[in-house]
């Protein structure tokens, strides 16, 4: 199993530039989300899905869209990049929501860059 | 919604204990775990408690005590490789139906010899 992967490690941007991080699990996992990571901030989470289909917001959706048509894929999508999107974002998946099975597994990260 | 808080950081002798404390609040409490990432890595799962008491994995316990809105991680004979940012998360109720898992914002700690 490869696990969570990210696409792609790396991204610089321009202000108001779009993009879309990939992330993809091959673990069957139902929940999906996504988090930014901020120094001294911790993780706050962004978007998650229960299954495919299902989406909604986290503490900070702003400027952010998710989808998730299947059960491996939940790809998010920059509409306009600002430079207060600058972060660490990471991917993680579980096999359901609650409980020891609520065990997040995080992809390596994409480190994005506003400029 | 949920908050954490937990120390920003923390130093300790190799070899020795170190605790890290997490308090809580939140509504419809639903576990609380622990993580931990490296510099520049992406965290990853320790410990989970579900009910009150101590969970014990190797070197490392987590405690919990619900009607204290109180946890730990205790890690034992610390080694060199253990100087990371811990993380401990709460699933709890946000409202309109959903259960949000959230974070505080981490423990470095920092092991010296």
């Amino acid at each position: 199993n490869a696990g969570v992967t990210q696409t792609p490690k790396f991204q610089v941007l321009k202000t108001g530039q779009s993009m879309t991080l990939q992330c993809a699990q091959d673990m069957n996992h139902e929940y999906m989300s996504w988090y930014r990571q901020d120094p001294g901030m911790g993780l706050r989470l962004i978007h998650y899905s229960v299954g495919a289909g299902i989406t909604d917001q986290g503490e900070v959706p702003n400027g952010y869209n998710v989808s998730r048509s299947t059960t491996e894929d939940f790809p998010l999508r920059l509409l306009s990049a600002a430079p207060s999107q600058t972060s660490v974002y990471f991917c993680a998946s579980s096999y359901r929501s609650g409980g020891r099975s609520d065990t997040q597994y995080f992809g390596p990260g994409t480190r994005l860059t506003v400029l | 919604g949920q908050s954490l808080e937990q120390p920003s950081e923390v130093t300790a002798v190799e070899g020795a204990i170190v605790q890290i404390n997490c308090t809580y609040q939140t509504s419809g409490f639903y576990g609380l775990s622990w993580y931990q990432q490296h510099d520049g890595g992406a965290p990853t799962f320790l410990s989970y408690n579900g009910l009150d008491g101590l969970e014990e994995t190797g070197r490392f316990s987590s405690f919990l005590s619900r009607s204290d809105s109180y946890g730990y991680l205790l890690l034992q004979e610390l080694q060199m490789k253990d100087s990371a940012s811990y993380f401990c998360a709460v699933r709890g109720y946000s409202g309109a139906g959903s259960y949000q898992l959230t974070f505080g914002k981490g423990t470095k700690l920092s092991v010296i010899p």
